[in-house]
């Protein structure tokens, strides 16, 4: 079975660029999820997808970042503008929607903001 | 916030010792889960744990959970260099929205 896809692996851009970060979820895990980890730090949960409507955002800062998964299916996150406390690793991960399931991570996208 | 509290942060054991770190919690919860993180990876399930069970087993793993105490701990027996990670919680609070914990990080020295 493959595993979450990400891409891309590394990202550098210089402060108040944009960036977008792309995630294919395990085929048929309704649940995607995006993380920022910042290094040190466990993993923050910005937003959760159940098939393509959003489920908690609740920490997603929403006048800089964005995500959006129109098919229910892969996802993309947006920062605009970037800032330097943006630097880290961007996680996502998918489950089957039942709760409690585990989470299957991707490898992540390592961003630095200069 | 929910997001739990590894404890220590910081780990380190010689080769065939046995690994304990903990977990503490703020909320009620349904689940918790466990994480493994090797450096520059993402992130591997290991164990969960229900909000009604005490004890669970997975090969050299064992995972208890006091909801009393809102605490959990993980015991990594007869560790190996390979085990050299960081360990994560992730508590499950209202049905498949996870707050993970702050992390041990575990060095296994051979």
């Amino acid at each position: 079975e493959a595993g979450v896809a990400q891409s891309p692996r590394y990202k550098i851009i210089e402060k108040r660029q944009s960036v977008a970060f792309w995630c294919n979820p395990i085929s048929g895990h309704a649940t995607l999820y995006w993380y920022q980890q910042i290094l040190g730090q466990g993993p923050k949960l910005l937003i959760q997808f159940q098939n393509n409507g959003v489920v908690d955002d609740s920490q997603l800062p929403k006048d800089r970042f964005s995500a959006e998964r129109l098919k229910g299916v892969d996802s993309t996150l947006k920062i605009q503008p970037a800032k330097l406390e943006d630097s880290a690793v961007y996680l996502c991960a998918s489950s089957f929607p039942l709760a409690g399931n585990e989470q299957f991570f991707g490898p992540g996208t390592r961003l630095t903001v200069l | 916030s929910q997001q739990g509290e590894e404890d220590p942060q910081a780990l380190s054991i010689q080769e065939g010792e046995n690994a304990t770190m903990n977990c503490s919690y703020k909320t009620s919860i349904n689940n918790l889960q466990w994480y493994r993180q090797n450096s520059g990876r993402g992130l591997v399930h290991l164990i969960l744990i229900r909000s009604n069970e005490r004890e669970k087993h997975s090969g050299r793993l064992r995972v208890t959970l006091d909801t009393s105490k809102k605490s959990s701990s993980l015991l990594i027996t007869a560790s190996r260099a390979a085990d050299t990670a960081s360990y994560f919680c992730a508590t499950d609070a209202t049905g498949n929205q996870f707050y993970f914990g702050t992390g041990t990080s575990l060095t296994v020295i051979p």
